[in-house]
């Protein structure tokens, strides 16, 4: 159980170009999604969290005009990257929650490798 | 605010070597202490976790314990795989998932 997907697995824009990255939870109710970024042979980093219905709270240093992130359902958050430059590739990954507290589990989709040329 | 140091890598070992990788948190709550495998091109998977002092996560031969004294949460397997190449990550939840650098380990056959 538990499983989380991203869509697409692999995407190739053009500079200038916006793009939109779906992230599921397929078989729960995820009431929280997190967006990651990671760079090669680095950490993840937190972009935002985002609960269903309200409006996305993001880390320091993310600009909320460029990552824009929507958690319409308890199934589904998108992350579209608007006015995409070559500096924004990168691997993207999202994460799923059904509750929230100290000890609640994230369950991690396979990631989006975007690059932006 | 918190933070997770993780041993830096690379790490190679032979088959069937012993594998530890430290890593030790700084958090002002009780958080959840948490151990992710990330295979090349893919997302995160939880390897194990421990919510509280004195716990032991397993799975798949590896093991870590919950040190509230050492603040630590080291990752052991006693016989490595060469299925076990991958990147490692600790992390600490504490109503938000903060990671470690990751650890690159390499098993050769």
């Amino acid at each position: 159980g538990a499983v989380v997907s991203q869509h697409p697995s692999r995407v190739i824009c053009k500079s200038g170009t916006s793009v939109k990255i779906e992230c599921r939870s397929l078989d729960f109710q995820a009431t929280t999604m997190f967006w990651y970024r990671q760079f090669p042979k680095q950490s993840l980093m937190l972009m935002a969290t985002s609960n269903e219905g309200s409006k996305a709270t993001y880390e320091q240093g993310v600009e909320k005009d460029k990552f824009l992130i929507n958690h319409a359902s308890l199934t589904l958050s998108t992350l579209t990257v608007t006015s995409a430059h070559p500096e924004d590739s990168s691997f993207y990954i999202c994460s799923a929650s059904s509750s929230g507290g100290r000890s609640y589990e994230q369950y991690f989709g396979p990631g989006t490798r975007l690059t932006v040329t | 605010g918190d933070s997770v140091t993780q041993m830096e890598g690379p790490v190679t070992l032979s088959e069937e070597a012993f594998l530890t990788i430290n890593c030790t948190y700084t958090a002002t709550g009780y958080p959840s202490l948490f151990w992710y495998v990330q295979y090349p091109g893919e997302g995160l998977q939880l390897l194990l976790k421990a919510t509280k002092a004195d716990d032991k996560g397993s799975n798949k031969g590896f093991e870590a314990t919950y040190r509230k004294e050492t603040t630590s949460f080291h990752l052991e397997k006693g016989s490595v795989q060469v299925s076990d190449s991958a990147v490692y990550f600790c992390a600490l939840n504490d109503y938000k998932l903060s990671f470690g650098a990751g650890t690159t380990v390499t098993v050769r056959a």
